[in-house]
């Protein structure tokens, strides 16, 4: 099994949906995950921390579901720059003294007119 | 303030020569992992340095790859006889500790190309 696990996508929504992503890790023991985002051929930039049950910023939603091992994040009204991929983070197993993260593959998101 | 600088941005390099790459983390950071993106898939874990020594280098390729991070100067990934295979985006960041509850501060990458 995949340390962080995400669907690909791509999604493609009209501008004004809401849109969710799902993202699923394998270390148990993580405390803290975060959602970047990544446009085409740039760096990722950190969007959110997820530290307990969730957290919200705006018109994104992140949430932790620990029993099932599994992150979302939700976009609502969704706009043509949030067009990118969105990547799920957690940290790597073993990693309480170093701070390694391990990202997913990411999740495309395409925002139509 | 600047943030993590990576250099060269853009790096073409024939099959067998030598790749190095540059990273200056965020200032007062004493925390640097390097990450390797091929093209179309996810960010990839390489290595992770505090000043002088490796603490995690579990993503390296056991030949031909290693990397510093030395008192004085920026972090040095060094590629040698470098091939076709090694062409990706190699991505650098930084945090300010060691706990994972801080996320990364990113640098804007060194494309590397093999031809």
């Amino acid at each position: 099994r995949k340390e962080v696990e995400q669907d690909p996508g791509p999604f493609n929504v009209p501008e004004g949906a809401t849109v969710a992503f799902n993202c699923t890790y394998s270390n148990s023991a993580s405390q803290s995950f975060f959602w970047y985002r990544q446009d085409c051929r740039k760096e990722p930039k950190l969007l959110m921390s997820v530290y307990s049950s969730g957290n919200e910023d705006g018109r994104f939603t992140a949430q932790l579901n620990r029993a099932s091992q599994y992150i979302s994040l939700l976009i609502r009204d969704s706009k043509l720059s949030d067009s990118a991929t969105y990547l799920c983070v957690a940290p790597g197993e073993g990693s309480g003294n170093t701070g390694k993260l391990i990202f997913g593959q990411g999740t495309t998101l395409q925002v139509k007119p | 303030n600047a943030g993590v600088m990576q250099n060269p941005r853009h790096l073409v390099r024939r099959r067998g020569q030598e790749a190095r790459l540059r990273c200056s983390p965020v200032k007062g950071h004493s925390h640097v992992y390097w990450y390797r993106q091929l093209p179309e898939e996810g960010l990839k874990f390489m290595v992770y340095l505090q000043k002088e020594n490796i603490i995690d280098e579990s993503g390296m390729p056991k030949e031909r790859f290693s990397a510093e991070f030395p008192k004085e100067g920026p972090s040095i990934l060094r590629i040698q006889q470098v091939v076709r295979g090694d062409s990706a985006a190699y991505f650098c960041a930084s945090s300010p500790g060691t706990s994972p509850n801080y996320g990364y501060t990113f640098g804007s990458g060194t494309r590397l190309t093999v031809v």
